[in-house]
């Protein structure tokens, strides 16, 4: 079964400045990916998508960007933090053979923007 | 709109006692239908899923759902729940595809 690693764990970040969250998939190639983010009271929100090296898609307009630099690597990134960027961050790639929706998720990572 | 309701945002069991956590969804298609958990401060993780056949779907951790078409419910329940059950319960629908659409969540405080 894959594996998702998440960098860093948690990050207490200034209003305006830059941001990179790191995602990376263990065991499976060339995995759909997926960010969320997880606000208080808000549940999950799909931020981006990915089907493959160089392929994003945004659900939402927002102050965050994605990259897939690599085929298991997916970069979350942001020029200026707003204070509304806080939030845990969470990427997932689906079950390779588990059938539609079922997704493997990293442990996360906590921001805070102060 | 394609949503999903969880109307308890929070609920206190006490160890042993049975378990339903509430699910509503809007969808405008045939759904698929999911239960993730999510203890502090980790990922989620799958509890059980329905897709189709059996609207009485048995997951992991002697957790059970049952799919009612007619009341657009996916309630997720427990008959004794442990300690260790304590956690935050996602329900999400989606279809023929990967991206899921979540509720907000039910957290569950389990007493001794």
């Amino acid at each position: 079964s894959q594996t998702i690693h998440q960098w860093p764990a948690t990050l207490v970040q200034p209003v305006g400045s830059p941001l990179s969250l790191e995602c990376t998939v263990e065991g499976t190639s060339n995995p759909n990916l997926y960010w969320y983010r997880q606000a208080a009271g808000r549940g999950l929100q799909l931020l981006f998508y990915s089907v493959g090296i160089g392929q994003i898609s945004s659900e939402v307009p927002q102050n965050l960007s994605a990259s897939r630099p690599q085929d298991r690597q997916f970069i979350l990134s942001s020029k200026k933090l707003l204070l509304s960027d806080s939030g845990f961050y969470l990427c997932a790639s689906p079950g390779e053979g588990q059938g539609y929706g079922t997704q493997y998720f990293g442990p996360g990572t906590r921001l805070l923007v102060l | 709109a394609q949503s999903v309701t969880q109307p308890d945002i929070h609920i206190t069991v006490s160890e042993g006692a049975s378990l339903e956590l509430r699910c509503n969804y809007s969808y405008g298609a045939t759904p698929y239908l999911f239960w993730y958990v999510q203890s502090p401060g980790q990922g989620l993780q799958l509890l059980l899923k329905y897709f189709s056949g059996d609207t009485l779907v048995q997951g992991i951790k002697g957790f059970e759902a049952e799919f009612k078409r007619s009341q657009s419910s996916f309630n997720l329940r427990k008959p004794s729940v442990h300690w260790s059950d304590a956690a935050e319960y996602f329900c999400a629908v989606g279809a023929r595809t990967d991206k899921l659409i979540f509720g907000t969540g039910t957290r569950l405080q389990v007493f001794p």
